[in-house]
Order: structure tokens, then C-alpha cells, then sequence
């Protein structure tokens, strides 16, 4: 059965540059989700779309944007970035809202 | 604000084993609540869903059980192997719109053959 594909699935940076993580939802769902989990912590849920409309956010900076294209893909814009953004950063799908799948994850390094 | 708390954090055991894990959340307003498997770095894999209308679920040797009113909700592991070692986590879907997952910290559960 088909996945949520997330790209890249290692990312290295410098502090204060971008970076642009990919998600693509499994096929025929319509909900987003995006989650960071740090080292030794539990997945934290930062934003959601629903039918390529923000959804629900959570504790995603302000430097963080996100959006849902027609094709349901979805990418996480993250600009500024700082020491503390390292982490794994999930993208999950669901249909209907329902059970989230979620995908291998992308683990973003900044140095 | 919803607050969920798994217990016990590691957990070692034999193989064969049956064991428990247990997740508790503090507001029991909930629309749903799944249990993931996560190996070390990674991705989470959706093991049971529960709606919060349902009193449990079964997958082969995995069951789980809600108790909406008391905010509890256990994860059954019969006959434990060494491949199920990994991490467990709880995350519960609150009612009213919200979309999030609120996890726990998870269980670190180690099977020894």
C-alpha cells in the first residue's frame, strides 16, 4: 500500500539559511498534518490543511510557513533557521480526519 | 490543556511475555486515540485506532482498551518477540475542530530472547 512520501530525508544546513521540506500525502487523502519532534521528545504538532486550507495550528514560529497545493502535496518553508530547529520533522495524512499516517520523516540538521 | 502521560517510560521483559502498557490524558474530551510504534529515528507506525465511541481494539497480538470517563487507555501485547522492541506512544485527538495529536513521551519497551 502506498505511503506518505516526504523528501528530503536528510537535510543539512547552516543557521539562518531556508530550507523546503516536501510531503506527499497518500493518494485520495485530504488532510495534512506537519509535526517536529526533537531529540528524545514527543512529536509536537505545528500546522494542518484540510482540502489545501490551513486547518489548525500549533506551535509553529513565525518563521515557519506552510501550504497545501492542488495536487494535496504539501511543503514546509523554514527561514532563519537556528541551532534549535534541529529535528525530525513528520508529515502525516488522513482521510475524512480520521487515523494519521505518518511518513519516514525528514531529519534536518543545522550547524 | 490536554496532557497525556504513558507509563511505565522503559519497560524490559522476556520474550513470550504478555504485557501492558499504559496512557493516561487528562481531558477526556477526546474524538480519538491511536497508538504508534516508533523504532529509534525513525517514523511513527500507526498501530490501532480508537474511536472514542469504542471501548477497544484488535490487530493480531496487539489489543487496546479506552475508558473515555477515567482518561485511560492501555495497549495489550501478547506473547512478546524481540522485533517488537521499540518505542511506544499514545496520542489523543481532542473534539471541537482540533486536528492535532497530543502525544506522550512513550513507553521504551526492550524484548529479550
Amino acid at each position: 500500500a502506498a505511503g506518505v512520501i516526504q523528501s528530503p530525508r536528510h537535510l543539512i544546513k547552516e543557521k539562518r539559511e531556508t530550507a523546503t521540506l516536501k510531503c506527499y500525502p497518500i493518494p485520495r487523502h485530504d488532510t495534512v498534518y506537519w509535526y517536529q519532534q526533537g531529540p528524545g521528545q514527543d512529536p509536537q504538532f505545528l500546522i494542518s490543511f484540510y482540502e489545501k486550507m490551513q486547518s489548525d495550528k500549533g506551535s509553529i514560529p513565525d518563521r515557519f510557513s506552510a501550504q497545501q497545493f492542488s495536487d494535496y502535496h504539501s511543503e514546509l518553508n523554514m527561514s532563519s533557521l537556528e541551532l534549535g530547529d534541529s529535528a525530525l520533522y513528520f508529515c502525516a495524512s488522513s482521510s475524512d480526519r480520521d487515523e494519521q499516517f505518518f511518513g519516514p520523516g525528514t531529519r534536518l540538521t543545522v550547524l | 490543556k490536554q496532557e497525556v502521560t504513558q507509563i511505565p517510560a522503559a519497560l524490559s521483559v522476556p520474550e513470550g511475555e504478555n504485557l501492558v502498557l499504559n496512557c493516561s490524558f487528562t481531558d477526556s474530551a477526546i474524538y480519538n486515540l491511536q497508538w504508534f510504534r516508533q523504532d529509534p529515528g525513525k517514523g511513527l507506525t500507526s498501530l490501532l485506532l480508537i474511536q472514542s465511541s469504542q471501548r477497544e481494539q484488535t490487530s493480531g497480538r496487539l489489543n487496546a482498551s479506552l475508558d473515555k470517563s477515567s482518561g485511560r487507555s492501555t495497549l495489550y501485547i501478547a506473547a512478546s518477540q524481540p522485533g517488537d522492541s521499540a518505542t511506544y506512544l499514545c496520542a489523543v485527538r481532542g473534539q471541537g475542530g482540533s486536528e492535532k495529536l497530543v502525544f506522550g513521551k512513550g513507553t521504551k519497551l526492550t524484548v529479550n530472547p
